[in-house]
């Protein structure tokens, strides 16, 4: 079945330290590959995106993804985590025959300890 | 730069009544993509709209409409409201049915009581 994967719920890094959050989909064709990311009971902000080319994508805030055809994959990585960055991240993918339509995984949620 | 605009922000009704949500898409924008994201969920793509007409539908409870009018603002109507109405509901718009140049709008919290 098509699906978007975020294998972590839950992720607790300390503020500093380096993060990745996992992302894999399961689609026939590449997909376009977003992250997201949502402070408690804010809006959705885009962090990055990838549609073609260069496979690691850079993003706002320090944020970086790397795309792996080969893995199915799309993680989103920082090298030095911010208490600010602290929310939920949402990736989600869109099909080119899917009229713009997204369909998100189901979250990773960032705790940063001080 | 003008961004997505929903209305009202914040939305309190009581079971069984009716609410009415509002999206005001990126000026030169035609196309309006509505989702909902439950409590602790991730959000859910409910129906959207190209150039006034309805282009997609995915979980949207029959309860909901929704169209979109020919100044580009999309309207989606609620009725019979049940406490598992209440969630975040987003509107996001594109030129085209395009991922390119997508915004979200920040969102209007629905809360049924």
């Amino acid at each position: 079945a098509q699906s978007v994967t975020q294998p972590d719920i839950h992720i607790t890094v300390s503020e500093g330290a380096s993060l990745e959050l996992r992302c894999n989909y399961s689609y026939g064709a590449t997909p376009y590959l977003f992250w997201y990311v949502q402070s408690p009971g804010q809006g959705l902000q885009l962090l990055l995106k990838y549609f073609s080319g260069d496979t690691l994508v850079q993003g706002i805030k320090g944020f970086e993804a790397e795309f792996k055809r080969s893995q199915s994959s799309f993680n989103l990585r920082k090298p030095s985590v911010h208490w600010s960055d602290a929310a939920e991240y949402f990736c989600a993918v869109g099909l080119s025959n899917q009229g713009g339509k997204l369909i998100f995984g189901q979250g990773t949620e960032l705790s940063v300890k001080p | 730069a003008a961004g997505v605009i929903q209305s009202p922000r914040h939305l309190i009704k009581e079971k069984r009544e009716t609410a009415t949500l509002k999206c005001y898409p990126i000026p030169r924008h035609d196309t309006v993509y509505w989702y909902q994201q439950g409590p602790g969920q991730d959000p859910q793509f409910l129906i959207s709209f190209y150039e006034k007409m309805q282009s997609d539908k995915g979980s949207i409870p029959d309860r909901f409409s929704a169209q979109q009018f020919s100044d580009y603002h999309s309207e989606l109507n609620m009725s019979s409201l049940e406490l598992g109405d209440s969630a975040l509901y987003f509107c996001a718009s594109s030129s085209g049915l395009s991922y390119h140049e997508q915004y979200f709008g920040p969102g209007t919290r629905l809360t049924v009581t």
